[in-house]
């Protein structure tokens, strides 16, 4: 059974500050991974799509690595924004297409 | 970019009426659409997996009788919240596959 785990839960770090996000999973035999960002009482925004078959993808200030056979990925936001107040959530498709979310982390951009 | 529209974006019934969550896409065809809930601070839990024509796939522990859903397009998939309680109250959020997931902006149901 595939499980997604995001640490750390929550993050608070001032504005401009480069930072890493991190997900895992426990079953490395997926079709890809993907993650979103969750703003309060809002619906999720795709950011970045990670193909089984890739590495890393990239968006702006954000770059998403994969690493199948260790089971994480990570999410890069570079020179953070106060905007970038969210959280963000990891979804991992399985072979069996489920999509499993993480919990997520919760950031908090301070001006 | 792909759209996925979602209504009503909050609702406040009574306990024991009955809801309904539309999740549309608006400028692709969906044969699959998924709903999931979410309590506060809490991560996605997928309910069930709406498929065009036939009858919804419910994950372990979704009761199909109290979460009706119906995918009668390939653009419209309903869920409908029956006799609904208190426990009910949560984020309920649709999505749609086209390369990408891409998400409703999410239903806040509210039961007194």
């Amino acid at each position: 059974k595939q499980e997604v785990t995001q640490i750390p839960a929550a993050l608070s770090v001032p504005e401009g500050e480069n930072l890493v996000l991190n997900c895992s999973f426990t079953d490395s035999a997926i079709y890809n991974l993907q993650w979103f960002r969750q703003d309060p009482g809002k619906g999720l925004t795709s950011l970045l799509l990670i193909q089984s078959s890739q590495r890393e993808q990239t968006s702006g200030r954000l770059n998403a690595s994969l690493d199948k056979s260790s089971g994480r990925s990570t999410l890069y936001i570079a020179a953070s924004q106060p905007g970038d107040s969210a959280t963000y959530l990891c979804a991992v498709e399985s072979s069996a297409s489920k999509i499993i979310f993480g919990s997520g982390t919760r950031l908090s951009i301070r001006p | 970019g792909a759209v996925v529209s979602q209504h009503p974006s909050r609702v406040i019934c009574k306990s024991g009426t009955s809801v309904k969550i539309e999740c549309r896409s608006l400028d692709f065809q969906a044969t699959t659409m998924f709903w999931y809930r979410q309590f506060p601070k809490k991560s996605l839990m997928l309910m069930a997996t709406s498929n065009e024509g036939s009858k919804a796939t419910y994950e372990q522990g979704v009761e199909k009788d109290k979460f009706l859903i119906n995918h009668a397009s390939l653009t419209l998939s309903t869920l409908t919240v029956t006799s609904a309680h208190p426990e009910d109250s949560s984020f309920y959020i649709c999505s749609a596959r086209n390369e990408k997931l891409f998400f409703g902006s999410g239903t806040q149901l509210s039961v007194l």
